[in-house]
């Protein structure tokens, strides 16, 4: 099973900033089947980056995801109100078992 | 539109039993395999089950293997999750998820649609 670190744990930034999340993964993750996704408190998680870079329908192009291999990242350029949340990466080129990691919150510094 | 509600989810004791349904509208249920997705209160994501399209395959994580079964329901819209020998660490909220492939053939692929959650908890 392919188990998924994400760094840091937790991420305090001003509005305005740039973040970086990174995902690593414990072996290669097949034809970069990493997927992002964003968790506000009290809401489901939503779908923001598949196949490693390709943003999902209707997510503004601050978001970006970049990566390979067992490396990948998720960069938001400027940090709007409404971007801090929980992000999660997670793994699906390991049929079929898919596998999350345990996310990075992004904080109001 | 694309809508995934669960429903089912309620206080049952240890080693008890509980079904868990979706029903799902606004896109070709049966084009898709469909998940189970749980989140233990104050903690991350954690996949448990996938069925294929036609309910042919069906896989489980390690946690769940031998006590859950996923079923669905094509004329029905519908998603099911049977929770047998239930334990405290069960407790969680726990969320249909559309996946974007209709087998695991080769992936079983990534979850572009999520239901809102029901809540299980697993108490005495």
């Amino acid at each position: 099973e392919i188990v998924l670190t994400q760094s840091p744990g937790t991420l305090s930034l001003s509005p305005g900033e740039r973040a970086t999340l990174s995902c690593r993964a414990s072996q290669s993750v097949s034809s970069s089947y990493l997927a992002w996704y964003q968790q506000k408190p009290g809401q489901a998680p939503r779908l923001l980056i598949y196949g490693a870079s390709s943003r999902a329908t209707g997510i503004p192009d601050r978001f970006s995801g970049s990566g390979s291999g067992t490396d990948f990242t998720l960069t938001i350029s400027r940090l709007e109100p409404e971007d801090f949340a929980v992000y999660y990466c997670q793994q699906y080129g390991s049929s079929p078992v898919v596998t999350f990691g345990p996310g990075t919150k992004v904080d109001i510094k | 539109e694309v809508q995934l509600v669960e429903s089912g989810g309620v206080v049952v004791q240890p080693g008890g039993s509980l079904r868990l349904s979706c029903a799902a509208s606004g896109f070709t249920f049966d084009d898709y395999a469909m998940h189970w997705v749980r989140q233990a209160p104050g903690k991350g994501l954690e996949w448990v089950s996938l069925i294929s399209w036609d309910g042919g395959s069906t896989y489980y994580a390690d946690s769940v293997k031998g006590r859950f079964t996923i079923s669905r329901d094509n004329s029905k819209n519908s998603l099911y999750l049977q929770m047998n020998s239930l334990r405290a660490e069960d407790t969680a909220l726990y969320y249909c998820a559309k996946g974007t492939v209709d087998t695991a053939m080769v992936t079983p692929g990534y979850f572009d649609y999520w239901g809102q959650g029901t809540l299980v908890t697993v108490s005495s």
